[in-house]
C-alpha cells in the first residue's frame, strides 16, 4: 500500500463547477499536510497547507480528518487556469515528506 | 529573488556516462533535497541535507551521490548513468518550521 494515495483522475469539469479531491495517508504519526499544484512540465508549488480545523483560501478549501487519515481539497467556481495536477503531500516528521502521485484536473470552457 | 536554481534544464546521456546536477538556493534555508519524478508516481526523495555538512539517503539513493558544498549549494552526481535513471529531477529547499518545500525548475534527464 502506498503511504499517500490519490485518485489519479483525470477529472474533467466545466468552468464554474465545484470539484473535490481526496487523499488518504497510512502513517498515523504524520504531522503536517499540504496540497501542491503542478502545471505540465513545471515544478510543484505550494497551494495551501492543511490544518486540523480546516482552512480556506479564496475558492479553495482544505480539510483534514485525522481519525480517518484523509485530506480533501475542494475547488469552487473552477477556472480554466485551475487545470493542473494537484499533489497531496504528507510530512511525517524529521525530513520525511511523502508525495502522492497526483490528481489531474482539466477545466473546460 | 531567484529562489532555487537548477542546472542544466535538459540532458541526454549514454549509459555509463557521468554527470552532476547543480542546485543553489538564495533563501538561507538549512535543508535541501533531491527528488525524482516518474510518470504515474509521486516525487521520490533521493537524498537530503538537513544542514551544511550533512547528507542522508532518502527513498531511492542507489546510483546517486550528493555533495552539500556550502549552505547554498547541493549537487547530485550520477557516476554511471543507467536507462532507469531517465527521469525529471527536482532540487528543493525548505523552511524547517513550516515544512514548505521550494522547488527548482527541474532537470529532464534521458539516458539512452
Amino acid at each position: 500500500r502506498k503511504e499517500v494515495e490519490q485518485d489519479p483522475g483525470p477529472f474533467n469539469v466545466p468552468e464554474g463547477a465545484t470539484v473535490a479531491f481526496n487523499c488518504t495517508y497510512s502513517n498515523s504519526a504524520s504531522q503536517s499536510f499540504f496540497w501542491y499544484r503542478q502545471d505540465c512540465r513545471k515544478e510543484p508549488k505550494l497551494l495551501m497547507s492543511v490544518y486540523s480545523s480546516g482552512n480556506e483560501d479564496g475558492r479553495f478549501t482544505a480539510q483534514l480528518n485525522r481519525a480517518s487519515q484523509y485530506i480533501s481539497l475542494l475547488i469552487r467556481d473552477s477556472k480554466l487556469s485551475d487545470s493542473a495536477t494537484y499533489l497531496c503531500v504528507v510530512k511525517t516528521g524529521g525530513f520525511k515528506t511523502i508525495f502522492g502521485a497526483g490528481t489531474r484536473l482539466f477545466v473546460k470552457a | 529573488n531567484a529562489g532555487v536554481t537548477q542546472t542544466p534544464k535538459f540532458q541526454v546521456l549514454k549509459t555509463g556516462q557521468s554527470m552532476t546536477l547543480q542546485c543553489a538556493q538564495d533563501m538561507n534555508h538549512n535543508s535541501m533535497y533531491w527528488y525524482r519524478q516518474d510518470p504515474g508516481m509521486g516525487l521520490r526523495l533521493i537524498y537530503y541535507s538537513a544542514s551544511e555538512g550533512t547528507t542522508d539517503k532518502g527513498e531511492v539513493p542507489n546510483g546517486y551521490n550528493v555533495s552539500r558544498l556550502n549552505k547554498r549549494e547541493f549537487s547530485l552526481r550520477l557516476e554511471s548513468a543507467a536507462p532507469s535513471q531517465t527521469s525529471v529531477y527536482f532540487c528543493a529547499s525548505s523552511e524547517v518550521e513550516s515544512g514548505r518545500l521550494h522547488f527548482g525548475n527541474g532537470t529532464r534527464l534521458t539516458v539512452t
